[in-house]
């Protein structure tokens, strides 16, 4: 069974940092591209970032570029968000999220999510 | 970057009625290979988003065959044959063609009458 689980999310300070993590279980991790997308209260499902099967290729969304940093340990499979510089409007729930590049070409599961709040 | 513009945002649907929600997209989703990948997700309350319909049309294994999706170039189609209590929730069209970024509609809210 795929299972994707968040960790890091709280509450932090404008201006602070913030790291998540995303524990991989049930496939073989290094085969897959994974993302971070982000929801904000009572909001719609935003992307944020990809990174490819062997971390070598990386993307971004404007409003997070230079800010946020996606990384894996594919030895450990686990995926992670670095979050800095962070702003009231990156409150949200950041769900990590395995892409089936390979057959599907598309996002197919998602982990439970994890919040973070940034307010002073 | 691709804009998905979902219609209607809010569905209210009696049950055992159909329901269907439009999803266009601001460029044709067809690659080079003349794929198309238009997706669908279904987020109930409190839950996690998950995948419905992959590539247009492919239905994800354990979905009901009450969901359905169509749809070609620009315009796409998520229709529920006969609404049942469990479909509440929101709807989200993305596509993974012209990526970065992958984009999402706005959502559509289903709820029953």
């Amino acid at each position: 069974e795929v299972q994707l689980v968040e960790s890091g999310g709280g509450l932090v300070q404008p201006g602070g940092s913030l790291r998540l993590s995303c524990a991989a279980s049930g496939f073989t991790f290094n085969n897959y591209w994974m993302h971070w997308v982000r929801q904000a209260p009572g909001k719609g499902l935003v992307w944020v970032s990809h990174i490819n099967s062997d971390g070598g290729s990386t993307t971004y969304a404007d409003s997070v570029k230079g800010r946020f940093t996606i990384s894996r340990d594919n030895a450990k499979n686990t995926l992670y968000l670095q979050m800095n510089s962070l702003r009231a409007e990156d409150t949200a729930v950041y769900y990590c999220a395995r892409d089936d590049s390979t057959v599907t070409q598309s996002i197919d599961y998602w982990g439970q999510g994890t919040l973070v709040t940034v307010s002073s | 970057d691709v804009v998905m513009t979902q219609s209607p945002l809010s569905l209210p649907v009696t049950l055992g009625q159909p329901a269907s929600i439009s999803c266009r997209s601001s460029q044709s989703l067809v690659d080079s290979y003349g794929n198309a990948y238009l997706n669908w997700f279904q987020q109930r309350p409190g839950q996690s988003p998950r995948r419905l319909i992959y590539k247009v049309s492919n239905r994800d294994s354990g979905v009901p065959d009450r969901f359905s999706g169509s749809g070609s170039g620009t315009d796409f189609t998520l229709k529920i044959s006969r609404v049942e209590a469990e479909d509440v929730g929101v709807y989200y069209c993305m596509q993974g063609t012209h990526w970065p970024p992958w984009t999402f509609g706005q959502g559509t809210k289903v709820e029953i009458k």
